[in-house]
């Protein structure tokens, strides 16, 4: 059974802090990492995308990605009100070309930032 | 430049009845996905279809079938429905199929069982 596990929340931090968002995955053949943010009652949407170690910056958000830890994470600097929501963690696990197209989620991380 | 849509946005059913959602990709797309998410959990993936064809299917019954058009669109069809049936669920559509590919939601259809 792959699996993708995330911190457990709710985090809250303080509006202009960095917040921090942890997700494991337990297939060495993963190929693809994707973060989603999903605002309550709505549709998750991508915020994100990584598929190589190292960190990928897009505005104030940072991804990061060790395979070797098997470890993907998300970083939201200057963190503000409107990022309140629930982040989740996507992994495409591509084992022998027969699982693409299909992304496993995480349970999810709800984050609060407070003014 | 539309982005993936489905109808409707919401249902109410009865438990054994059956029921019919629609999506429609974004445009240049021509995959689609289908996920559930109940409250609470991340998005499961119920199956993709890509040239009209099943591709790929997640841990559901046969009770969850699926169909696409030649134009890329899709519909989801879930019979002899369940109280644990009602969810979010959740069409996304991509390029095409692949371990690269993003995949961008609509909206949702909310389904609720009683």
């Amino acid at each position: 059974q792959k699996e993708v596990e995330q911190n457990s929340g709710p985090l809250s931090v303080p509006e202009g802090a960095i917040a921090s968002l942890n997700c494991t995955y337990s297939d060495r053949g993963s190929q693809s990492f994707f973060w989603y943010r999903q605002y309550s009652g709505k549709s998750p949407e991508l915020i994100m995308s990584i598929y190589s170690n190292g960190d990928k910056e897009d505005g104030r958000f940072t991804a990061q990605l060790n395979k070797a830890s098997q470890y993907v994470s998300l970083l939201i600097r200057d963190s503000q009100p409107s990022d309140s929501a629930t982040y989740l963690c996507a992994v495409n696990y591509g084992a022998g070309g027969t699982s693409y197209g299909k992304l496993t989620f995480g349970q999810g991380t709800i984050l609060t930032v407070h003014p | 430049d539309a982005g993936v849509t489905q109808s409707p946005t919401h249902l109410i059913k009865t438990r054994g009845q059956q029921v019919t959602l629609r999506c429609s990709p974004k445009s240049g797309h021509d995959t689609v996905s289908w996920y559930q998410q109940a409250l609470g959990q991340g998005p499961q993936f119920i199956f993709q279809y890509y040239e009209e064809e099943e591709r790929q299917r997640g841990n559901f019954p046969d009770r969850f079938s699926g169909h696409q058009f030649p134009n890329y669109s899709s519909e989801l069809n879930v019979n002899a429905l369940l109280l644990g049936d009602s969810a979010l669920y959740l069409c996304a559509s991509s390029p095409r199929p692949g371990y690269y590919n993003e995949q961008f939601f609509g909206p949702g259809t909310r389904l609720t069982v009683l």
